[in-house]
């Protein structure tokens, strides 16, 4: 099929713990993909990307991974706060797609 | 530098009349994506325009339509509105879709309700 899908639609985590959320993509030809966060009431916001060249990519307190022989994408976020509670949705895309194909999102709840 | 911007905010219309959102993609970029989004839900992919063409569509009715205008603004255009067309409708931009690896980026998105 052409959807991203996720492993976990709700995940929950203790504030200062880490957080990883997982999603699976089902296009092997996919080469570039992107997390986005999007809160309550806004628009989806853009946190990391990574090429398929790559298997781990890392910035500010977050690391994407990439595992393509089982097509798995993974963010995780270090040091989990209240302010990363929101959804998150991994997408997909590759030069002859002309679109971007988004997962059905995982919301992150953080409990102080 | 601005980012992606829509308008309105939020809007408010009865079954079968027509609605109209806009959006002004970032400097620089060509391409502009509409994607609806229901309550809770993911985002479904509905057009996409570059150089102001219509360059791919998704699964909706033809009552779903825009255009984008010279300078890569565009509108979405929603024609006989249904109750279920009650949603976020978001717009995102990025620069020329051809080469894999540009990233989009999203407005705040326009709240359209169909009472």
């Amino acid at each position: 099929g052409e959807s991203v899908g996720l492993h976990l639609p709700t995940l929950s985590v203790q504030e200062g713990d880490n957080s990883i959320i997982n999603c699976a993509y089902s296009n092997s030809a996919s080469d570039y993909f992107i997390w986005y966060k999007q809160e309550s009431g806004k628009g989806p916001q853009f946190i990391i990307d990574i090429r398929s060249n790559m298997d781990k990519r890392q910035g500010q307190r977050v690391t994407v991974l990439l595992n393509k022989t089982v097509k798995h994408l993974s963010l995780q976020i270090a040091a989990t706060q209240p302010g990363d509670s929101a959804v998150y949705f991994c997408a997909e895309t590759a030069y002859n797609f002309n679109k971007f194909y988004f997962g059905s999102g995982t919301k992150l709840n953080v409990k102080p | 530098e601005a980012g992606v911007t829509q308008s309105p905010t939020h809007l408010i219309k009865t079954r079968g009349q027509q609605a109209t959102l806009r959006c002004s993609p970032i400097s620089g970029h060509t391409s502009v994506y509409w994607y609806q989004q229901a309550l809770g839900l993911g985002l479904q992919f509905l057009l996409w325009y570059d150089e102001g063409e219509e360059r791919n569509r998704g699964n909706f009715p033809p009552r779903f339509s825009g255009r984008q205008f010279p300078n890569y603004s565009s509108e979405l255009n929603v024609n006989a509105l249904e109750l279920e067309d009650s949603a976020l409708y978001l717009c995102a931009s990025s620069l020329l879709f051809s080469s894999s690896g540009n990233t989009i980026y999203f407005g705040e998105g326009s709240w359209l309700t169909v009472v």
